[in-house]
C-alpha cells in the first residue's frame, strides 16, 4: 500500500527556476523524509522532518510539513542541472517500516 | 567508508533458478533493509533486520529469505525466481532505526525470463 504519493509525476524547468513537489500521505506519521535518486543509482537522504516540525531547511533546500493536511512540500531553489533527479518521499506509518510514494522526476533544462 | 555495498550490480536469471543477492556496510549499523523498486512504484520493504540474529518479513516478503549472522552482511536469497521477480533491488542500513535516515546501496538490476 502507498502512504505517500507525490505530486506532480514529473516536473520540467529551467536551470535557475524554483522547483516545488509536494507529498500527500494518509495516516499520522511521527516523522516525513525526502530523498533523491540519480538515475541507476541508490537513493540519498535529502532531509528529515518530525510531526511536530513545520518547516526545516538544509541549503538551498526547504521542507514544509502540514499535519492538518497530511501533505508535506519540497523546494529546491536555485535550481541546478546536477538537481535532476528523482525525489521521493517516505513516512513512518506502519510500526515497522518507511512508507515510499513512487516519486516526482524533475528534469532542469539548461 | 565504502557505506553500503551490493554485489552483482546486474543479473539474469531463468525462471527457477536461485541466488543471492550480496549486500555489505562498513558504519556498524544495526538495522539493515532489502527493497525492490518498480517502475511506477515506490520502494517496497521485502524483509528487515534489527541486529544480528534477528529478522522480520517486510510487506512482499514471499520467494526471498535473508539472515544476518554478522552486523556487516545482509544477504538476501532467492529461492526460485520467476519473472515477477525482475526488478531492481537496494539494500539499506540504518544507524538509528528502520524510520529514520537510511544509507542505501547503488542497487542490483535483475532481469528473470
Amino acid at each position: 500500500s502507498q502512504q505517500g504519493e507525490e505530486d506532480p509525476q514529473a516536473l520540467s524547468i529551467q536551470e535557475g527556476e524554483n522547483a516545488t513537489m509536494n507529498c500527500s500521505y494518509k495516516t499520522s506519521i511521527n516523522n516525513l523524509q525526502w530523498y533523491r535518486q540519480n538515475s541507476g543509482r541508490g537513493l540519498v537522504h535529502l532531509i528529515l522532518i518530525r510531526s511536530n516540525e513545520r518547516e526545516k531547511h538544509s541549503g538551498r533546500l526547504r521542507v514544509t510539513l502540514d499535519t492538518s493536511k497530511k501533505s508535506s512540500s519540497l523546494l529546491i531553489t536555485a535550481s541546478r542541472a546536477a538537481d535532476t533527479a528523482s525525489y521521493f518521499c517516505a513516512t513512518d506509518a506502519n510500526n515497522y517500516q518507511l512508507i515510499w510514494g513512487a516519486g516526482t522526476k524533475l528534469i532542469i533544462k539548461p | 567508508n565504502a557505506g553500503v555495498t551490493q554485489t552483482p550490480k546486474f543479473q539474469v536469471l531463468k525462471t527457477g533458478q536461485s541466488m543471492t543477492l550480496q549486500c555489505a556496510q562498513d558504519m556498524n549499523h544495526e538495522y539493515m533493509s532489502w527493497y525492490r523498486q518498480d517502475p511506477g512504484m515506490g520502494l517496497r520493504l521485502i524483509h528487515y533486520s534489527v541486529g544480528a540474529g534477528i529478522t522480520d518479513q517486510g510487506e512482499v516478503p514471499n520467494g526471498y529469505n535473508v539472515s544476518r549472522s554478522t552486523t556487516e552482511d545482509f544477504p538476501l536469497r532467492l529461492l526460485s525466481a520467476a519473472p515477477s521477480q525482475t526488478s531492481v533491488y537496494f539494500c539499506a542500513s540504518s544507524l538509528r532505526g528502520l524510520y529514520n535516515e537510511q544509507f542505501f546501496g547503488p542497487g542490483t538490476r535483475l532481469t528473470v525470463l
